[in-house]
């Protein structure tokens, strides 16, 4: 199974809105609405930050939104703030009843 | 509240084997899948594979399949992963995390460093 695929890095200016990108196959992101979106600041475990492609957890603001069209999943991240600067990571369900994740990218706030 | 408490650093010779315990609290054990992940140092997460607690059921990525092995204790609310025959790349943060059968992860492990060096 290969890893989704994600921007390496994105960039954006407080107040701005960035989307990373989180693309597969339609044995995983396409044939499922299981994608979650992981936060991971340095030295840290990863948070869930978005479920089955477009759910919020208790506690995330509401800034944070997702989406998915065919196989690619979008994380969209509305009126940026210094601590959104982080790693993010996709992940998906996949055919074989396994788990998947993007490799990662790395949200720099301008 | 949920926790997921993992057991401490390890140092193991190339060859050698490794097993990570986590201790589960605040909810049903048996209710949740245990899922381990990995992340190399300065790399991204990898998905290693799931456990079910309630009848020991295990499902394991293709890249592990020949050397990972999921167990758990019910009785004492632990899950453990024994991974064999440990390479230099093995060495990593490995995180237990708990979810339904897909990977959506609402609470982690502190992580468990194993290194692995001569």
């Amino acid at each position: 199974q290969s890893a989704l695929t994600q921007p390496a890095s994105v960039s954006g200016s407080p107040g701005q809105s960035i989307t990373i990108s989180c693309t597969g196959a339609s044995s995983d992101v396409g044939g499922y609405n299981y994608v979650s979106w992981y936060q991971q600041h340095p030295g840290k475990a990863p948070r869930l930050m978005i479920y089955d492609v477009s759910n919020r957890p208790s506690g995330v603001s509401n800034r944070f939104s997702g989406s998915k069209s065919g196989n690619t999943a979008s994380l969209t991240i509305s009126g940026l703030q210094a601590e959104d600067e982080a790693h993010y990571y996709c992940s998906s369900y996949t055919s074989s009843a396994r788990g998947v994740f993007g490799g990662g990218t790395n949200l720099t706030v301008l | 509240q949920v926790q997921l408490v993992q057991s401490g650093a390890e140092v193991k010779k190339p060859g050698a084997s490794v097993k990570v315990s986590c201790k589960a609290s605040g909810y049903t054990f048996t209710d949740h899948y245990i899922h381990w992940v990995r992340q190399a140092p300065g790399q991204g997460l990898e998905w290693i594979g799931w456990i079910k607690p309630n009848n020991g059921a295990t499902n394991y990525a293709q890249n592990f399949q020949d050397w990972v092995t999921m167990t758990r204790d019910t009785s004492i609310s632990t899950a453990y992963m024994e991974l064999t025959r440990l390479r230099s790349d093995d060495t990593a943060l490995y995180y237990c995390a708990r979810g339904p059968l897909w990977p959506r992860f609402d609470s982690w492990g502190q992580g468990t460093l194993v290194t692995v060096s001569s």
